[in-house]
């Protein structure tokens, strides 16, 4: 049964603290991506990999950290320094650069920071 | 930044009714897509037009793009009530490997 997961589906942290997302796909995609989708609002990317040990910063890159050191995991931390981490996040992968390909997107997670 | 702008922000109709939804965008694309979203779920992927092509249908979905205008439109025909979703285009944007979603479109159509 190929496909994304995330875990957990709710993530309920206090200030302060860093949080792992967990994101995992076994469509043997190269590429990974994380969103982050505030309520009402469209997705804004946070970080991508192309390619396993390499990955780039999206649009929104302040206060998240990422590592691709498996071609099927690509984790998420969200960290103390992330002003407003209460939000919907999406993590998905595609068969190539997303110029071209379709993405395929995990059910995602809702963190909630108290 | 988000490149798409959709139109309307949200849309009600009944069953059967055809629903029109619009796509703008600012910069030159390789290819638009649209995606759907049932509430606090992922995205599903729908249709995936090119930059080279003008119209695409997908059973009850067509979609057509005009690149002169950077617009594009997805027209979903006989709508059923699980077809309430939020609906959203995404431009893959020449030389580089991400997608630019737009802000959604929510439709509820009515049994």
């Amino acid at each position: 049964d190929g496909g994304i997961t995330q875990s957990p589906k709710y993530l309920f942290r206090k200030e302060g603290q860093n949080v792992t997302l967990s994101c995992e796909q076994n469509l043997n995609h190269d590429a990974m991506y994380w969103y982050r989708q505030d309520p009402g609002q469209g997705l804004r990317l946070i970080y991508y990999s192309q390619i396993v040990n390499d990955f780039q910063k999206g649009d929104i890159a302040e206060g998240y950290s990422v590592s691709r050191e498996k071609k099927e995991s690509f984790p998420l931390t969200v960290t103390s320094a992330q002003k407003n981490p209460t939000a919907f996040y999406l993590c998905a992968s595609s068969g190539g650069a997303s110029g071209s390909y379709e993405q395929y997107f995990g059910p995602g997670t809702r963190l909630t920071v108290t | 930044s988000q490149q798409g702008e959709e139109d309307p922000q949200a849309l009600s109709i009944q069953e059967g009714e055809n629903a029109t939804m619009n796509c703008s965008y600012k910069t030159s694309i390789n290819n638009l897509q649209w995606y759907r979203q049932n509430s606090g779920r992922g995205l599903v992927h729908l249709i995936l037009i090119r930059s080279n092509e003008r119209e695409k249908h997908s059973g009850r979905l067509r979609v057509t793009l005009d690149t002169s205008k950077k617009s594009s439109s997805l027209l979903i025909t006989a709508s059923r009530a699980a077809d309430t979703a939020s609906y959203f285009c995404a431009t893959g944007i020449y030389n580089t490997d991400k997608l630019i979603f737009g802000t959604g479109t929510r439709l509820q159509v009515f049994p």
